[in-house]
């Protein structure tokens, strides 16, 4: 069983769309991370969240941790193809043991 | 971009045969980790580390061993590999404070037959 929940494990839109994907855990965590990956490569970091509530936002990528500090929600705002990759949360310890969910793979379609 | 270098980035190796995956840094950082990747499962935590000879164990640990002896260098060793250790493998380092940032390595892509 996968610690970190991610939901939907597959997504494809066309360019111009809204989406939100979302990271879920019984567990508390001292911080979540998002990181996106793209093939053959490393997950790179977009965005670290530490206090419940906070909301940040990239661009046009919004990332919310919620309350509880368990969960999270990435809403990314009028997708563009490039935008394409596998989108991973990541939560953190208080040890710095670091966990993964599976991932969001997101496919925008021009 | 980081200073983390993964070797081998490609092997094929025989059921039963050791194998040894490497992780280089010069960054200097305190953490670093060895997940692997399977489809499905996102990125699994095998052991990581918090310096020199400290080691703990993470969530599919069974079947590995590391070693690490100098900041810079931390080795994943498969005492006898088995088909189902397939996987590409990534390393990753982190300063270590709770907010930051981790690095990935390129992965290496280890198939076992």
């Amino acid at each position: 069983t996968q610690l970190l929940e991610q939901s939907p494990q597959f997504l494809s839109i066309q360019e111009g769309e809204n989406l939100t994907v979302y990271c879920n855990s019984s567990s508390v965590f001292s911080s979540l991370q998002w990181y996106r990956q793209e093939p053959g490569e490393g997950p790179v970091l977009l965005v670290t969240v530490v206090t419940g509530g906070e909301v940040k936002k990239l661009k046009r990528l919004t990332f919310q941790f919620g309350d509880a500090r368990k969960d999270s929600s990435l809403h990314i705002t009028a997708a563009q193809t490039g935008d394409t990759g596998l989108y991973l949360c990541a939560g953190r310890y208080n040890n710095n043991d670091m966990r993964f969910g599976a991932g969001t793979r997101l496919t925008v379609k021009p | 971009d980081a200073g983390i270098t993964q070797s081998p980035r490609h092997k094929v190796t025989e059921t039963g045969t050791p194998v040894t995956l490497r992780c280089h840094q010069t960054e200097n950082h305190r953490y670093m980790y060895w997940y692997r990747q399977d489809p499905g499962h996102g990125l699994r935590l095998i052991h990581y580390s918090y310096g020199v000879k400290d080691t703990d164990k993470g969530e599919v640990s069974d079947g590995y061993s590391v070693s690490r002896s100098k900041t810079e260098d931390f080795l994943l060793t498969l005492e006898s590999a088995t088909s189902s250790q397939t996987s590409v493998y990534f390393c990753a380092i982190s300063e270590g404070r709770r907010n930051t940032e981790a690095f990935f390595g390129q992965g290496t892509r280890l198939t076992v037959v």
